[in-house]
């Protein structure tokens, strides 16, 4: 089992619409949790972090479950520019794992006109 | 702002060859990531390094060394390439000094590395 788990997708929204998905994690002694955005063929560059009450950064908005272990994220009014993949990143906090992120395979969006 | 540089950009190579990875970063960080990305699989860890004197082995290092010859540079080498090589390479660094998000990590913009 995958430690981090998403819908790969793609999820084809219509420009203005709204968007969300979740990612699974399966350490339950994970501490930190991110979402980043990946343009196609491009580095990952991190979006937003997620905290335990739950975060907006502008049209984004970031959950966090702990007790059934999954994150989400929602995009609100969609734009062409948010057509991208966006990996869920989980940091465990484990004497062997300080530091050390793990990559969720990501869920493609697609905003089409 | 290529604050984490790569090179080369896109590399092809044969089966037995040895190739080595370059990454640079101008952003003073002590923590140096080297990552591959296969379709479906996202970021794997190769190796990592917490400090110049540190080095880590990832979550799949077998077929991989690397070298950490300054703060600011971190190399991979592959010492015979084979064909499952083939991969995305990224080179990621992040500090945990004055950092709200200490855990965010900051890539380069990889190396497509195709091996005949």
């Amino acid at each position: 089992r995958k430690e981090v788990e998403q819908d790969p997708g793609p999820f084809n929204v219509p420009e203005g619409a709204t968007v969300a998905f979740n990612c699974t994690y399966s350490n339950s002694a994970s501490q930190s949790f991110f979402w980043y955005r990946q343009d196609c063929r491009k580095e990952p560059k991190l979006l937003m972090s997620v905290y335990s009450s739950g975060n907006e950064d502008g049209r984004f908005t970031a959950q966090l479950n702990r007790a059934s272990q999954y994150i989400s994220l929602l995009i609100r009014d969609s734009k062409l520019s948010d057509s991208a993949t966006y990996l869920c990143v989980v940091s465990p906090m484990t004497t062997d794992s300080w530091g050390k992120l793990q990559f969720g395979a990501g869920t493609q969006v697609v905003v089409t006109p | 702002d290529a604050d984490v540089t790569q090179t080369p950009r896109n590399r092809i190579t044969k089966t037995g060859k040895r190739i080595m990875l370059e990454c640079s970063q101008t952003k003073g960080h002590d923590r140096m990531y080297w990552y591959r990305q296969d379709p479906g699989l996202g970021l794997r860890l190769i190796y990592y390094s917490f400090d110049v004197k540190d080095i880590n082995k990832g979550e799949i290092s077998d077929g991989y060394s690397v070298s950490r010859q300054a703060q600011a540079k971190f190399s991979l080498s592959l010492e015979s390439a084979i064909p499952n090589q083939t991969a995305l390479y990224f080179c990621a660094t992040s500090d945990v000094r004055g950092q709200v998000n200490y855990n965010e990590q900051f890539f380069g913009p990889g190396t497509r590395l195709t091996v005949l």
